[in-house]
């Protein structure tokens, strides 16, 4: 099974916050990411957040952690037609191996 | 802007055929990595360079699955033969970190396998 959780899919309304969430298993990780990936391409690096960090914003992207509980989230403001996409979390390890996890399809309707 | 490059994008072949990926990355980018992505699922790891050094191929089928990197630059990514399991998008990677540092991998336009 995933190392890496996330809901699979998220409906969102244009102009509302989207949050989308993701646990992590492993503590050791010191760099967890945010990708997106729009429908027949590669991914594309959002943002990423060091383990020292417990929130990063972007932009409209804020990404927090929390490391006590390997929870990490991603808020986009003002959520827009061109943010649908799927989402993946990913953490790596010590050897700069990325684990994804099963990505989150957010779909934003007008 | 720099990008990764894969060819070809797209791919049907017969199973039991010999089929080949190819990957230029970043230049100066030290590690390279090639994921496989089943539809409905996130990239699993095949295998990953550091330079011309296979750091890990832990997930690689190696009955089938053959990667290399020879001068430390572009990679290909050879499956033979062919299964209709391997139908799925291939990804190659870049970083221009090093293991053990900040894996911002960039990631080219992925080659789309239908095995039939």
């Amino acid at each position: 099974g995933e190392d890496v959780e996330q809901s699979l899919f998220l409906s969102v309304r244009e102009g509302d916050s989207s949050v989308i969430n993701c646990t992590y298993t492993d503590s050791s990780s010191t760099y967890l990411y945010w990708y997106k990936q729009e429908p027949g391409a590669g991914l594309q690096l959002l943002t990423y957040i060091f383990s020292n960090m417990d929130m990063k914003q972007d932009q409209r992207l804020t990404v927090l952690l929390n490391k006590k509980d390997k929870h990490l989230s991603l808020r986009i403001a003002d959520t827009q037609t061109g943010d649908s996409a799927i989402y993946f979390c990913a953490e790596a390890d010590s050897w700069g191996k990325l684990q994804f996890g099963a990505g989150t399809q957010v779909v934003v309707t007008p | 802007e720099a990008e990764v490059a894969q060819s070809p994008r797209y791919k049907i072949t017969e199973k039991s055929q010999a089929v080949a990926f190819w990957c230029d990355p970043i230049s100066g980018h030290a590690t390279l990595y090639w994921y496989r992505q089943i539809l409905g699922q996130g990239p699993e790891l095949l295998v990953q360079f550091q330079d011309e050094s296979v750091v890990d191929d832990s997930q690689l089928p190696k009955d089938r699955f053959s990667a290399e990197r020879l001068k430390g630059v572009d990679s290909t990514l050879k499956i033979q033969p062919a299964e209709l399991g391997d139908s799925a998008m291939y990804l190659c990677a870049s970083s221009p970190y090093g293991a053990r540092e900040n894996t911002e991998a960039f990631f080219g336009q992925g080659t789309r396998l239908t095995v039939v």
